[in-house]
């Protein structure tokens, strides 16, 4: 059974840094691209960043480009989410997703239960 | 930016068929993905590359993609699919999501 665990939220101040870690279990991780994705309370869901099986190719979109950097650590099964000069809007539950198929432009085929980051003074 | 639009809401009877279009530019080129979420709950794949369902997902879970707008057909629709539903697909190497509808069963 697929497992995706998030960790690392929590409240920051606005210019801030976080960083979010998901922990996965279940299947061949490094067969994987991964994703997070998040979620502002009571809102639609937003795609945030992307990173290929062997951290070759990354995405991010425009909303977090520049403050946001994605890494993975096949070894510790691990993907990670640094989030540096925070702003109110990035206040959201953080999920971890799985991506599916063989390329890194697919569907998310499981997710964790995310990790809420809240940014506010 | 590309835009996927949804209803804010559908409504439907116990037993009847519910239908929730996406619509985007040519998106009947691109594949669609459908996630179904319920209340404190994390998002849940229902249909991937269009019309395919996920182990586990029932046969009543459908989808469409032509033209401009992809469909999530939900036959005999049941209390349990009360949800937010959101569509998905890829802009280049951006993901998007649609706004999400909330499906009722009344």
């Amino acid at each position: 059974e697929v497992q995706l665990v998030e960790s690392g939220g929590g409240l920051v101040q606005p210019g801030r840094s976080l960083r979010l870690s998901c922990t996965a279990s279940g299947f061949t991780f490094d067969d994987y691209a991964m994703h997070w994705v998040r979620q502002a309370p009571g809102k639609g869901l937003e795609w945030v960043s992307g990173i290929s099986w062997n951290s070759g190719d990354i995405d991010y979109a425009d909303s977090v480009k520049g403050r946001f950097t994605i890494s993975r650590d096949n070894a510790k099964n691990s993907l990670y989410l640094q989030m540096n000069s925070l702003r109110t809007e990035d206040t959201a539950f953080y999920y971890c997703a799985k991506g599916g198929g063989a390329s890194r432009y697919s569907y998310f085929d499981s997710w964790g239960r995310g990790t809420l980051v809240t940014v506010s003074s | 930016s590309y835009d996927l639009t949804q209803p804010p809401s559908v409504s439907v009877s116990p037993g009847q068929t519910a239908s929730i279009p996406c619509s985007g530019d040519q998106l009947g080129n691109k594949y669609t993905s459908w996630y179904q979420q319920k209340p404190g709950r994390s998002p849940v794949l229902v249909i991937y590359q269009d019309t395919k369902r996920p182990s586990g997902i029932p046969e009543r879970f459908s989808g469409s993609n032509s033209g401009n707008t992809a469909t999530l057909t939900i036959s005999g629709t049941q209390a349990m699919d009360e949800a937010d539903y959101f569509c998905q697909a890829w802009d280049s190497t951006t993901a998007v999501f649609g706004g999400g509808t909330r499906v009722t069963v009344l």
